[in-house]
């Protein structure tokens, strides 16, 4: 069984670009979430979706970032235009609905550098 | 003060010794704590679950709980090179459905 994959596995854009950040969940979990992890700081949740509906958006950092989950399969991550501190790791998880068992299963995660 | 505290370590083990990694949590309202292992450049991996008061073991960890004191650990017995890596303690948050707060993690180094 294919686990969580993110593309692309590194990103370098220049400041004032757009960076779009894949996730291609595990086959019917049906709640995906997207967290970040900033140098030196621990990893912070981001957003929740329940199929393709955001669940909670609580975490995202303010509105150059925007995802979607079309169809409730896979989803992305945009951010537009990025700036120096979006630099980090970008980590997805996914996870069944009914939370047993109740592990989430993380991608390798999508290092991005913004210069 | 941060919702999920770890040392950062590094902690150092030799081989066949006892980790014990330590994490407490300020929201007194959390019931499911979770260590993940993490190997550099790869993804966070979960190896116990607890939601109890109490110890749970699997295998050569042990996960401790103490809802009380707000504090939740990971023992690691006989460790083993191969334990060499992050340990990163999440908490499930009470105010979301499914969200987990991370500590910064303790790296481990289990030393020949």
């Amino acid at each position: 069984e294919a686990g969580v994959t993110q593309f692309p596995s590194h990103s370098v854009i220049e400041k004032g670009q757009t960076v779009t950040l894949r996730c291609d969940p595990i086959s019917g979990h049906d709640n995906l979430y997207w967290y970040r992890r900033v140098m030196g700081k621990e990893i912070k949740f981001l957003l929740h979706f329940v199929k393709e509906s955001k669940q909670d958006e609580s975490g995202m950092p303010n509105n150059r970032f925007l995802a979607e989950r079309t169809g409730g399969t896979y989803s992305t991550l945009k951010v537009q235009p990025a700036e120096l501190e979006d630099s980090g790791v970008y980590f997805c998880a996914s996870s069944v609905l009914d939370g047993s068992p109740p592990e989430a299963f993380f991608g390798q995660g999508t290092r991005l550098t913004v210069v | 003060q941060k919702e999920v505290e770890q040392n950062s370590g590094p902690l150092s083990v030799p081989e066949g010794a006892i980790a014990s990694l330590n994490c407490t949590y300020s929201d007194r309202g959390s019931q499911s704590f979770f260590w993940y292992r993490q190997y550099s450049g790869k993804s966070p991996e979960l190896i116990m679950f607890i939601y109890s008061n109490g110890d749970k073991e699997d295998g050569r960890f042990t996960a401790q709980l103490n809802k009380a004191s707000q504090y939740v650990s990971l023992l690691i017995r006989d460790s083993q090179p191969s334990d060499s890596a992050t340990y990163l303690c999440a908490v499930k948050a009470t105010d979301s459905w499914g969200k987990l707060q991370f500590g910064a993690g303790t790296q481990v180094v289990v030393t020949p």
